[in-house]
Formats: structure tokens, C-alpha cells, sequence
């Protein structure tokens, strides 16, 4: 019940395009769901994070689409460039001051 | 302001040997955690600390220990390095707040066990 499962494993999108990364949790608890970006040799950074009780959040380029009934969330990034190729982790936790549970990643490639 | 800072960032070790990853943090945050990186498995949590004095086990804790005698080190130990423990390790600090607990990750390091 403790897992974040994310969806695809890797997505190769041109630029321009629209990626969508999904993922899902089982724990009604969770209610801070973050995302992180890690490019090549790097350790993974805070892209944008929501709470359960907004259905959508955007900064820049990237939004958030939260469904809490479905139990679901999706990362979407607008006019994708070659500079967003990187893995991306959804996350979950409980409360504040909880562990943080990561999904698996995807592998983000943005072709010119 | 350096963030977290781990090292060494690339190690190579026999099988049987005992190393230490260090890891420091000037933040002042209470959460220290270091994680393994494995291809498909993405960031399993190893050992985690809520202050100085406390650790706890994360969700893959065997081979490993850990210790918090101050706020900004949290040194992670391998006991009797094992081909299973090649891997690409991150510390991690965080101070949860009611908006969310934001974690701030060190730049990774490598390590492979022949």
C-alpha cells in the first residue's frame, strides 16, 4: 500500500511536444505528491509539487493533474525542449513530516 | 551555501571490504536519508534520521548502518561490501513543513563492488 507506481519506464517525444508521465498510489493517506527531475550525474531536484485538495497545478512549462478519486496523478510538459531530457520521479507521502515513497522513474528524451 | 555534500563521488571496492559514504548537510535540517539508485528500481530509502541521536530503517536497510552524532553529518557505513551494494547512493536532508517536505538531494556517489 506504501508503493507509487509510475508509468512509462522512458518516453521519446520531438520538440514541441507533450509528454505525459502517470502514476498512481493505493494509500488514501498520502497527501503531498512532489516531483523530481535528475539529469545525467546529477542527484534529483524539486520540480513542482501538489496537494490532494487542488485537481491541477502549473509552473512554467509543467502542470501537475491530480485525480483524487481515481487515486491518480500525471505530470504534463508544455512545448517540451531537448534541455527537459532527464528522469522523472513522482513521489507520495502521508503527512509532512513522513518519508517520501518514489516511483520508479522515467526516462525523458526530447529530440531536436 | 553548499547544500548536501557526499563523498567520495566514485569508489571501487573488493568484495568483503568496509567502507564509509560521507555525507553533510549545512541547511540545519532535522531529515538527513541516504538512498540507492539502482536501473528500474528508482529511489529505494536506506536509512533515515528525524534528528541527532535518532536513525531509523528505511526499505532496504541490511548491509548498511548509519549514525547522527550532530545535526549536519550523517555518514552512511558498508559492513562487508557485497556485489548486490554496486549502486549509485544519494544523501538527502529535508525539514518538513505544513506545505510539504521538500528533499534536498547531494550530487550522488558511485560505487561498484568486485
Amino acid at each position: 500500500q506504501q508503493q507509487v507506481k509510475q508509468s512509462p519506464q522512458s518516453l521519446i517525444v520531438q520538440k514541441g511536444g507533450i509528454p505525459i508521465i502517470n502514476c498512481a498510489y493505493e494509500n488514501t493517506a498520502f497527501d503531498y505528491f512532489p516531483w523530481y527531475q535528475q539529469f545525467p550525474g546529477k542527484g534529483p531536484a524539486l520540480l513542482i509539487a501538489i496537494r490532494p485538495d487542488v485537481s491541477e497545478k502549473k509552473e512554467g512549462r509543467f502542470t501537475i493533474s491530480f485525480n483524487k478519486s481515481a487515486k491518480q496523478f500525471s505530470l504534463h510538459i508544455m512545448d517540451s525542449q531537448p534541455g527537459d531530457s532527464a528522469t522523472y520521479f513522482c513521489a507520495a507521502s502521508a503527512a509532512s513530516y513522513d518519508k517520501v515513497i518514489f516511483g520508479p522513474g522515467t526516462s525523458l528524451s526530447v529530440i531536436p | 551555501n553548499a547544500g548536501v555534500t557526499q563523498t567520495p563521488k566514485f569508489q571501487v571496492l573488493k568484495t568483503g571490504q568496509s567502507m564509509t559514504l560521507q555525507c553533510a548537510q549545512d541547511m540545519n535540517h532535522e531529515y538527513m536519508s541516504w538512498y540507492r539508485q539502482d536501473p528500474g528500481m528508482g529511489l529505494r530509502l536506506i536509512h533515515y534520521s528525524v534528528g541527532a541521536g535518532i536513525t531509523d530503517q528505511g526499505e532496504v536497510p541490511n548491509g548498511y548502518n548509519v549514525s547522527r552524532s550532530t545535526t549536519e553529518d550523517f555518514p552512511l557505513r558498508l559492513l562487508s561490501a557485497a556485489p548486490s551494494q554496486t549502486s549509485v547512493y544519494f544523501c538527502a536532508s529535508s525539514r518538513p513543513s505544513l506545505s510539504g517536505n521538500t528533499i534536498y538531494f547531494g550530487e550522488g556517489s558511485w560505487l561498484t563492488v568486485v
